[in-house]
């Protein structure tokens, strides 16, 4: 089975600053990994998602993260920070090979941003 | 666009209470799920399909039911409240059967569920 770890339930950075959050899964095959953004009160919306080919990938709002095979990482990043940035942020995984199942896309317990004027 | 579309965004019922939560998506999504989320426990996947006449269990069915008689909507039953169900409610649509193709989820804005 798969889990995905976000270190830190809770990150602080000031206003201008990078912001990274960090994002560990566990996986039997190469997985497909994705972060969604969660604004106050709002649904979850995809912010970027890696599937296959270069394993630096770009999101909305000038995010991006890189897959680390090596690593069994999916690290999330901005280089300055913005207050509209405060918000949830949910790192996922899912196994290719799932064909829909239940257990095809499972979510860490999620991270929030608190963004420092 | 309207994309996924949950009602009620809040409700409040007493312990033993039924009732439901409404999800429609206009998006011709084959593939619709309801989540709960609790403060740091993440989503959890309660019900989910991948077509109409199709429904199965994900992580925390307990004391929900689901049915999907339309490719549209995706209704979510209590059959009898209790405080654990307090929660917010996500009801998610996808665009392809297998979900790990895609992976992107669009998501309705929530329902927030109070047990008393």
């Amino acid at each position: 089975a798969q889990s995905v770890t976000q270190l830190g339930s809770h990150v602080s950075v000031s206003e201008g600053a990078l912001v990274l959050l960090r994002c560990n899964y566990s996986s039997s095959v190469p997985p497909y990994l994705f972060w969604y953004v969660q604004y106050p009160n709002q649904g979850l919306q995809l912010l970027l998602k890696y599937t296959t080919g270069a394993t630096l990938v770009k999101g909305i709002n000038g995010f991006e993260a890189e897959f680390k095979k090596s690593e069994t990482s999916f690290h999330l990043t901005k280089p300055s920070a913005h207050m509209s940035d405060a918000a949830e942020y949910f790192c996922a995984v899912s196994d290719p090979g799932s064909g829909g199942g239940a257990d095809g896309l499972t979510f860490g317990k999620g991270t929030h941003l608190i963004i420092q004027p | 666009n309207a994309g996924v579309t949950q009602t009620p965004k809040f409700q409040v019922l007493k312990t033993g209470q039924s009732m439901t939560l409404q999800c429609a998506q206009d998006m011709n999504h084959e593939y619709m799920s309801w989540y709960r989320q609790d403060p740091g426990m993440g989503l959890r996947l309660i019900h989910y399909s991948v077509g109409a006449g199709i429904t199965d269990q994900g992580e925390v069915p307990n004391g929900y039911n689901v049915s999907r008689s339309t490719t549209e909507d995706f209704p979510l039953r209590l059959l009898s409240a209790a405080p654990s169900q307090t929660s917010v409610y996500f009801c998610a649509s996808s665009y392809s059967v297998n979900r790990a193709n895609t992976g992107e989820l669009f998501f309705g804005e929530g329902s927030r569920l109070t047990v008393l």
